[in-house]
């Protein structure tokens, strides 16, 4: 079993609508919690990261960290066709060293 | 600013053959890391350096992997006698100290034959 899950979709929704895209963890020792956007051919560009438990807001972004449940989310409000790409979860145990990903949710918004 | 650099991007080799890939980090970024992305997968770590010191090589593959960043500036990844297995994309990002804010480059996409 991999140490991040994440559903690989893919997920189609209509533009507008709200997005919610998920990770498990299991190695309780993550600390930071990354969201990166990759399209295709390109390398992942992040988006926000989180430190600890909490929500943190970015404009239309909405990242959420559960620790005590092990899961992670990121919520796009307004969704736009631009926003039709790979979403990435990342994990770290340092802000330093390696950081562990998922295998990415596939989204297409469809205008 | 210029963002991380990579080349070539893209290489075809025959099985058996060496390759090295080049990162050229943004200027001023004191860590360095390798990934390894296969179709549909996310990038799994291969190795992570800070400054020219290598400070993590626990996921290369193999020992026909092998990275170096002697300056602390540009990183090349050499696989030998490379294998078929090896095709993938092998990304690169730098990171400022003290964050987890990594830049990636576009990669550089390996095929095998």
């Amino acid at each position: 079993q991999k140490e991040v899950e994440q559903d690989p979709g893919p997920l189609s929704v209509p533009e507008g609508a709200i997005v919610s895209l998920n990770c498990t963890y299991s190695n309780s020792a993550f600390q930071y919690f990354m969201w990166y956007r990759q399209y295709s051919r390109k390398g992942p560009e992040l988006l926000m990261y989180t430190y600890s438990s909490g929500n943190k807001e970015d404009g239309r972004f909405t990242a959420q960290v559960d620790k005590s449940s092990k899961y992670i989310s990121l919520f796009i409000r307004d969704s736009q066709p631009s926003d039709s790409a790979t979403y990435l979860c990342a994990m770290s145990g340092t802000n330093a060293g390696k950081s562990t990903f998922g295998d990415g949710t596939t989204l297409t918004v469809k205008p | 600013g210029a963002g991380v650099s990579q080349s070539p991007r893209y290489k075809v080799a025959k099985r058996g053959q060496d390759v090295a890939l080049r990162c050229d980090p943004i200027s001023g970024h004191v860590s360095l890391f390798w990934y390894q992305q296969a179709l549909g997968q996310g990038p799994e770590f291969l190795t992570y350096f800070q400054n020219e010191a290598q400070l993590d090589k626990s996921g290369l593959p193999s020992d026909r992997f092998f990275a170096e960043r002697p300056e602390g500036s540009v990183s090349t990844l050499k696989i030998q006698r490379t294998q078929q297995e090896d095709s993938a994309v092998y990304l690169c990002a730098s990171s400022p100290e003290g964050t987890v804010e990594q830049y990636f480059g576009p990669g550089t996409r390996l095929t095998v034959t």
